[in-house]
């Protein structure tokens, strides 16, 4: 079945930086990926998406590549702020069949 | 509100008893999935239905825990004779595949199950 492995588990960045999160998986039929965002004692969120089908997705300070022929894909959150502070996951899916995610990065934005 | 659902917020048991947890998906979502998370991970799968089907089962899934989703809308998922290994959140989430965004997974805010 699916693997998705996601690095770093914690990053820690200044207000004003760009912070960028990484995943690979296993799965060469996997055609969604999405990321979520997880606040304390609350439930996963979704921030961005991207299929297959595209390379680059960008929703105002948050973008999402894909590199199918690598497996991996990555969330770059630029201009950070001490409210994008929260626990990140990255999920991969063959289309609507069943979503298995990474481990999660730990993203602290120092003030 | 019309986003996933889930009662209780947080449930205290002792090891031994049974429990069982609710959840309300987005009304026209015809996919309700469970999904575990411990402290430190992501969201594990543990089973999913299309209206009242239960399709997939993860071995995670132990004999001591079963779901339901009678009449294809709330679902409940039971666990018996609870051990401290069952500690956890646990989190219900749905989607529809008939509409354009047949992917989106969208989640409740979870029970806190502690077993003491």
């Amino acid at each position: 079945g699916e693997n998705v492995e996601q690095h770093p588990s914690t990053l820690s960045v200044q207000e004003g930086d760009s912070a960028v999160i990484k995943c690979t998986y296993s799965d060469s039929a996997s055609n969604y990926f999405p990321w979520y965002k997880q606040e304390l004692g609350k439930g996963p969120q979704l921030i961005i998406d991207i299929r297959s089908n595209v390379g680059e997705k960008k929703d105002q300070r948050i973008a999402v590549t894909l590199n199918k022929t690598a497996k991996h894909f990555s969330l770059h959150i630029t201009e950070t702020q001490p409210e994008d502070s929260a626990v990140y996951f990255c999920a991969a899916s063959k289309g609507p069949l069943v979503m298995r995610f990474g481990a999660g990065t730990r993203l602290t934005v120092k003030p | 509100d019309t986003g996933v659902s889930q009662n209780p917020r947080h449930k205290i048991t002792k090891r031994g008893q049974n429990v069982t947890f609710r959840c309300d998906p987005i009304s026209e979502h015809n996919r309700l999935y469970w999904y575990r998370q411990t402290l430190g991970q992501g969201p594990e799968f543990l089973t999913y239905f299309q209206n009242e089907a239960q399709l997939e089962k993860s071995r995670l899934l132990s004999d001591r825990f079963s779901a339901e989703r009678p009449k294809g809308s709330f679902s409940t998922l039971e666990i018996q004779r609870t051990e401290q290994g069952d500690s956890a959140m646990y989190l219900c989430a749905s989607r529809n595949p008939a509409d354009g965004t047949n992917e989106k997974l969208f989640f409740g805010s979870g029970t806190q199950l502690s077993v003491l």
